[in-house]
């Protein structure tokens, strides 16, 4: 299984400041994905991180707000930029797929902004 | 084009009763199903997956689900429900093939009574 570390594990952030979210993974994977959970709601994709390229984001998740970095196989980097309080969410790293088709997930990135 | 409903945002059982977490998904090619279990102030735990071999899947913690293509369906039980179980329960679907990302149900919030 793949062993996923997330930081930070949780911030608290000033309103229009970026905070940059690092995932790192413990061996190379094909596709690494980012999420989000706002409070008391399920998780929405955001966008997949492409190595090497631009990521692709889904509808209503834009670059300028959420740039993303994959730099090589194992890591990648998601950007929450010029925050407001409805930024408040988890942010989830997913990578795979793994062994048995698993899809892991971080831990999560626990942002209050203020 | 794929997606999930979860009947029932919150569940409610009494300790030793049977669980049962509806699932029905939508998918134009042949899907990877997913339940996912989330704890209070914690990020997401693989419970089980069905990607296309036997139908009925056994995962942790006592769970099982039965993916019925002809229904559309994947519901997670347990025969005996657990204090522990209290939680966030989600099922997802990715396709079988290509990009793997995975789309959430809106969650079922199980509660159990002693």
């Amino acid at each position: 299984s793949a062993v996923i570390s997330q930081k930070p594990s949780r911030d608290i952030c000033q309103r229009g400041t970026s905070l940059t979210i690092q995932c790192q993974v413990d061996s190379q994977v094909t596709m690494m994905f980012w999420y989000r959970q706002q409070p008391g709601q399920s998780l929405t994709l955001i966008a997949t991180a492409n190595q090497g390229s631009e990521a692709t984001y889904e509808s209503g998740f834009v670059i300028d707000k959420f740039p993303i970095s994959r730099p090589n196989l194992t890591f990648s980097t998601l950007t929450v930029s010029n925050m407001s309080p409805e930024d408040s969410s988890i942010y989830l790293c997913s990578v795979g797929p793994g062994s048995g088709n698993t899809i892991y997930f971080g831990e999560g990135s626990w942002l209050t902004v203020v | 084009a794929q997606s999930v409903t979860q009947l029932g945002s919150h569940v409610s059982v009494s300790e030793g009763a049977l669980v049962l977490l509806r699932c029905n998904y939508s998918s134009s090619v042949p899907p990877y199903l997913f339940w996912y279990v989330q704890y209070p102030n914690q990020g997401l735990q693989l419970l089980l997956k069905y990607t296309s071999a036997a139908t009925l899947v056994k995962g942790i913690n006592g769970f099982e689900a039965e993916f019925k293509k002809s229904e559309t369906s994947f519901h997670l039980t347990k025969p005996s429900a657990h204090m522990s179980d209290a939680a966030e329960y989600f099922c997802a679907v990715s396709p079988a093939a290509g990009r793997r990302a995975l789309t959430f149900g809106s969650g079922t919030r199980l509660q159990v009574q002693p």
